[in-house]
């Protein structure tokens, strides 16, 4: 168990519609980050916040966005969604200002399903 | 932009045996780090072993360790007395220090499928 709490495990869902996916980092952890995973993409980082602000972004489509909240969980919007948004979707977890040493902990990923 | 190469999209050893997944990686940072990550059929990310750049000794974590030539930019991961367990994707990662403090990506090969023959 990395720690790391992402919910839901699943997602079905229609073209169009809008989810959140949810992430609670492991006690301490103040970085979070998401990244998305899929058979022709392999696994892409998407965005970084730490301690509620966005550090960093990486290939997040406009359609999704992100924010982390006071008590340091996040959620992940993706909205007008597509076929090709079909993938598992990962939240990992670091202390984040500790250096770059401290390796990322990943949640267990939810899988989004577009039908 | 940095990039990793696996170039065994998949790989079989024997049960007991050790084996070796192949990691090459291109950046012009002076610091950087590597990590490994095994990932099951269920689908979880599982942190292994990680070497920074200016560590002079291999790093080690059980039945893992990690063969890093720098000059080669090379970091191997060396799977000892192979379990049935043990099949599974592995992934290997380099960390990417982004602008601001506190800004670390990591970017990802694309896998080397493991399966371990009893």
């Amino acid at each position: 168990d990395s720690g790391v709490t992402q919910t839901p495990k699943h997602l079905i869902t229609a073209t169009g519609q809008r989810v959140t996916l949810r992430c609670s980092p492991r006690s301490g952890d103040l970085s979070v980050y998401w990244y998305q995973q899929s058979l022709d993409q392999g696994l892409q980082f998407l965005i970084q916040y730490y301690n509620g602000e966005e550090r960093a972004k990486g290939n997040i489509l406009e359609r999704f966005s992100a924010q982390q909240f006071p008590d340091l969980h996040s959620e992940l919007n993706l909205s007008s969604l597509e076929l090709g948004d079909s993938a598992l979707y990962f939240c990992a977890s670091s202390v984040g200002s500790q250096g770059p040493n401290q390796p990322q902990h990943f949640g267990d990923g939810t899988r989004l399903s577009i039908l | 932009a940095q990039k990793i190469t696996q170039t065994q999209p998949g790989m079989f050893v024997q049960e007991k045996e050790a084996v070796t997944l192949d990691c090459t990686y291109d950046t012009s940072d002076q610091s950087y780090g590597l990590f490994w990550y095994k990932q099951p059929s269920s689908g979880e990310m599982i942190f292994l072993i990680y070497q920074g750049s200016y560590d002079e000794q291999n790093a080690t974590e059980g039945r893992y360790s990690l063969n890093f030539q720098k000059a080669r930019k090379s970091a191997n991961l060396v799977i000892s007395a192979s379990q049935l367990g043990d099949s599974a994707m592995y992934f290997c990662a380099m960390r990417e220090v982004l602008s601001g403090a506190g800004s670390y990506q990591l970017t990802f090969g694309k896998g080397t499928k493991l399966s371990v023959i009893p």
